[in-house]
């Protein structure tokens, strides 16, 4: 399977802390992005970061991409009640279309 | 601006039965077009993407189908349901090349009994 992992599957903060999710993904790649998912609804995207970048930053999120060990880590700081969802990280492959979600992080900020 | 719809929302269907769920898309033209399958507590399992009409590609051999009639319209079909095709249905356009993000509809919770 070409699907990738995001570790941890779970995570419980504080709001008001940082929260950090990584992903690893197995095939070369275009780009990685990350996207939200609200219980029960379709996902939203978050971020995108090319594979000839190393670092981006939206607002209260900072990706970084490791392509030698083919990983990505999202960190969301300043968590809020409201950043409650599960965040998936997906690839995009340089051959096709395709794009390959991970297995999520499902994260749960505490008021 | 762009919308992506799909229907039904909701969906209880006895094994054997056919399935057809539809996704439209509204304000671009000549979109990526995809189907996932996300069981509870999972991620995404991609099923079928389509570049163009008529041009279908399948990730996974199972029991579904997946056409596109018309540029801006996507449908994935069965023509037996099984126990295993429960789960909850994604639609998805991307602009033509897919390399840019994804926009996701709202989702079909199918539950198959």
């Amino acid at each position: 399977s070409q699907q990738g992992e995001e570790d941890p599957q779970a995570l419980s903060i504080q709001e008001g802390e940082n929260a950090t999710m990584n992903c690893s993904y197995k095939t070369s790649i275009n780009n990685l992005q990350w996207y939200r998912q609200n219980s029960g609804r379709g996902l939203v995207h978050l971020i995108l970061i090319r594979s000839n970048e190393r670092e981006k930053h939206s607002g209260r999120l900072r990706v970084t991409l490791d392509t030698s060990k083919k990983s990505s880590s999202l960190l969301i700081t300043a968590s809020r009640a409201a950043d409650t969802a599960s965040y998936f990280c997906a690839t995009v492959t340089n051959t096709g279309n395709q794009f390959y979600f991970g297995t999520g992080t499902s994260l749960t900020v505490i008021p | 601006s762009q919308t992506i719809h799909q229907w039904p929302a909701t969906l209880v269907q006895p094994v054997g039965s056919p399935l057809s769920l539809e996704c439209t898309v509204e304000g671009t033209s000549n979109p990526n077009l995809y189907w996932y399958r996300q069981a509870a507590g999972r991620g995404l399992q991609l099923l079928f993407y389509s570049v163009g009409i008529g041009q279908i590609s399948s990730e996974v051999p199972q029991n579904l189908s997946a056409s596109r009639p018309q540029d801006r319209q996507f449908i994935l079909s069965s023509k037996k349901l099984l126990l295993s095709d429960s789960g909850f249905y994604l639609c998805a356009w991307s602009a033509h090349r897919g390399r840019y993000e994804q926009y996701f509809g709202p989702g079909t919770r199918l539950t198959v009994t």
